[in-house]
């Protein structure tokens, strides 16, 4: 089974308009930790937002947040008010457990904003 | 800007040669992990370090690769008697913190094997 499933795998947005990506993971560990990072096409992992599952609150940074819904581990990412900028392509990941350094990614949604 | 490098951005080879790639993290990061992404697919875990320590390796590492981490600093990938299916981005990542994990990743090596 996927430890991370992104069901989009594209995605157009109008510029300007808010975008939620879709992530939800799975997992039996309590402690785990979600991430998304934004890939363009230059190729570099672009680290955008954090969420601990411990976490009480939703993680925000900037334009970005993280909709955490624990119960349905689900994860998705909110992007406000979208620049073309913002094309790119998107992954979840997760880090299980409080001693495993790895991260586990999903396969990703690419992002197109139309002017 | 000194984040996380690596050496070369491109390298094209024939199959049966042996290539090294170098990855140079952030300097006060501890920890430095490889990733391997082929097209269309999220990055894989490979290995990690902890200073000079390898501490894990993926299933996917192969006899055939090798990394290394020498002094806890830059750290190497080599493979031997490449094939077709090693051409991929090979993604080196650095962090400094265990429990918040956030890894701030290099440009990548693209491998073209012929």
């Amino acid at each position: 089974a996927q430890k991370i499933t992104q069901t989009q795998p594209g995605m157009f947005v109008q510029e300007k308009e808010a975008v939620t990506l879709d992530c939800t993971y799975d997992t039996s560990d309590p402690s785990y930790g979600l991430f998304w990072y934004k890939q363009p096409s230059s190729g570099e992992m672009i680290f955008l937002i954090y969420q601990g599952s411990y976490d009480q609150q939703n993680a925000t940074e900037g334009r970005y947040s993280l909709n955490f819904q624990k119960a349905r581990k689900s994860a998705n990412l909110v992007i406000s008010a979208s620049q073309l900028g913002d094309s790119a392509m998107y992954f979840c990941a997760m880090r299980e457990g409080p001693r495993d350094d790895k991260i586990i990614f999903g396969k990703g949604t690419r992002l197109h904003i139309l002017p | 800007d000194t984040g996380v490098s690596q050496d070369p951005r491109h390298k094209i080879t024939k199959r049966g040669q042996n290539v090294t790639f170098r990855c140079d993290p952030i300097s006060e990061h501890n920890r430095l992990y490889w990733y391997r992404q082929t097209l269309g697919q999220g990055p894989e875990f490979l290995t990690y370090f902890q200073n000079e320590a390898q501490l894990e390796k993926s299933r996917l590492l192969s006899d055939r690769f090798s990394a290394e981490r020498p002094k806890g600093s830059f750290s190497t990938l080599e493979i031997q008697r490449t094939e077709q299916g090693d051409s991929a981005m090979y993604l080196c990542a650095s962090s400094l913190s265990l429990l918040y994990n956030e890894q701030f990743f290099g440009p990548g090596t693209r491998l073209t094997v012929l």
